[in-house]
């Protein structure tokens, strides 16, 4: 079935330390984006891609940065200068960045501090 | 870029119909109104959207009042797997790259 695959489910930090969140689809779709969110809180967007080799910040970028290489793939890098790392972060993709094409979402990652 | 205001909580019976309402009094004329939907710890999952015109689909339908200023997400007979955090968002589709979420309407369907 097509969708959004992220892995792992859970992950844990150690102070200092820079982990990568993985998300890759098969929808082959154009546009990409990674969110977080805090408890019972809306969704944040950190970065966004809309074609390969291409990304932007979204509104949190900072401690945060992504790649984008091949079209079904957008890791994140959470990095030791992201002082408070702890949260939900979900993954999705659309068409194109700009029109009424839904996101889809994956089912996300909990990162924890150890 | 323009809000929406949502009830913090609602609460309905299984098979009962369920009524969401949004209010966004500065929506412009661009802007796309969408809905998703977040089941505990799951990503968000798109219900539907529209412009002017109300909207049906095979999961819910969307009544936009005639000046746009508000909205209602209408579920015809909850089930228990529809409780969840329902988000109203505004989406100005020619110029915007996000969609912002708020904290939404926390739906509860009783058996």
């Amino acid at each position: 079935d097509g969708g959004i695959t992220q892995s792992p489910k859970y992950l844990f930090r150690k102070e200092g330390q820079n982990v990568t969140l993985s998300c890759e689809q098969n929808l082959n779709h154009d546009a990409m984006y990674w969110y977080r969110q805090d408890p019972g809180q809306g969704l944040r967007l950190i970065y966004y891609s809309q074609i390969v080799n291409d990304f932007q910040k979204g509104d949190i970028a900072e401690g945060y940065s992504v790649s984008r290489e091949k079209k079904e793939s957008f890791p994140l890098t959470v990095t030791s200068a992201q002082k408070n790392p702890t949260a939900f972060y979900l993954c999705a993709s659309s068409m194109r960045v700009r029109g009424n094409q839904p996101q889809h979402f994956g089912d996300g990652t909990r990162l924890s501090i150890l | 870029d323009a809000k929406t205001t949502q009830p913090n909580s609602m609460e309905s019976n299984e098979e009962e119909p369920v009524h969401l309402p949004c209010n966004h009094s500065t929506i412009s004329g661009t802007d796309y109104i969408h809905w998703y939907r977040q089941l505990p710890s799951q990503g968000p999952e798109y219900v539907i959207h529209g412009l002017t015109s109300n909207v049906n689909n095979r999961m819910a339908s969307l009544a936009i009042a005639e000046d746009r200023k508000s909205s209602t997400l209408i579920l015809h007979r909850a089930t228990l797997r529809d409780a969840a955090v329902y988000y109203c968002i505004l989406r100005d589709v020619p110029n915007t790259d996000k969609l912002i979420f708020g904290t939404g309407t926390r739906l509860q369907v009783f058996p």
